[in-house]
């Protein structure tokens, strides 16, 4: 099992620009999450998805948007990047909440110039 | 509403020495507590969780941490730190919510 994978692994974009940021899952998990991870901040969770067909806002949302394309996908997009979105971006999936593990993926290191 | 610190961004150790970092966390429902290491360039991965079956947790590469309640704390230890171990840890704290995470403590073994 492939587990959780994010595409693409490494983006450089321009101000403005705008991108897509995949991730998919192959445990039949029901919820799935994206995080950004900055230095000395940890990770915040941007959106979730708690089953398929529902999305809701985590800490940092502004700026984002997010698509539950399927219950294997869960995609995160940046309409007009700014350089404050320069982050790693974590994807992760468990089957519900309280005490299943959370899985991740491996990370997207984005840098908006 | 959930959180976790932990004490201490960055924490040195010897090689061979005990392995001690912090976590305290704040939960208005009984928590379950999960200790995630990261290494570098990678992502996350679990150590050990706590789910109310018992308060010393054991988990892989010879960590373990122990919940309590009266302290809310959920501290990880080693007894023996290896070079393996430099990576940076992170706490996270759930109730039937999303993860959430401390801010992390870097630890570094010194040989």
């Amino acid at each position: 099992n492939a587990g959780v994978t994010q595409t693409p692994k490494f983006q450089v974009l321009k101000t403005g620009q705008s991108m897509t940021l995949q991730c998919a899952q192959d445990m039949n998990h029901n919820s799935m999450y994206w995080y950004r991870q900055d230095p000395g901040m940890g990770l915040r969770l941007i959106y979730y998805s708690a089953s398929e067909g529902t999305t809701d806002k985590g800490e940092v949302p502004n700026g984002y948007n997010v698509s539950r394309l399927n219950k294997r996908e869960f995609s995160l997009r940046l309409e007009s990047a700014a350089p404050s979105q320069t982050s790693v971006y974590f994807c992760a999936s468990r089957q519900l909440a309280g005490t299943e593990t959370q899985y991740f993926g491996p990370g997207t290191r984005l840098l908006v110039l | 509403a959930q959180s976790v610190t932990q004490l201490g961004s960055h924490v040195s150790v010897s090689e061979g020495a005990l392995v001690l970092l912090r976590c305290n966390y704040s939960s208005s429902v009984p928590p379950y507590l999960f200790w995630y290491v990261q290494y570098p360039n990678q992502g996350l991965q679990l150590l050990l969780k706590y789910t109310s079956a018992a308060t010393l947790v054991k988990g892989i590469n010879g960590f373990e941490a122990e919940f309590k309640k009266s302290e809310t704390s959920f501290h990880l230890t080693k007894p023996s730190a290896h070079m393996s171990d430099a990576a940076e840890y992170f706490c996270a704290v759930s109730g039937n919510t999303p993860l959430v995470f401390g801010k992390g403590t870097r630890l570094s073994v010194i040989a």
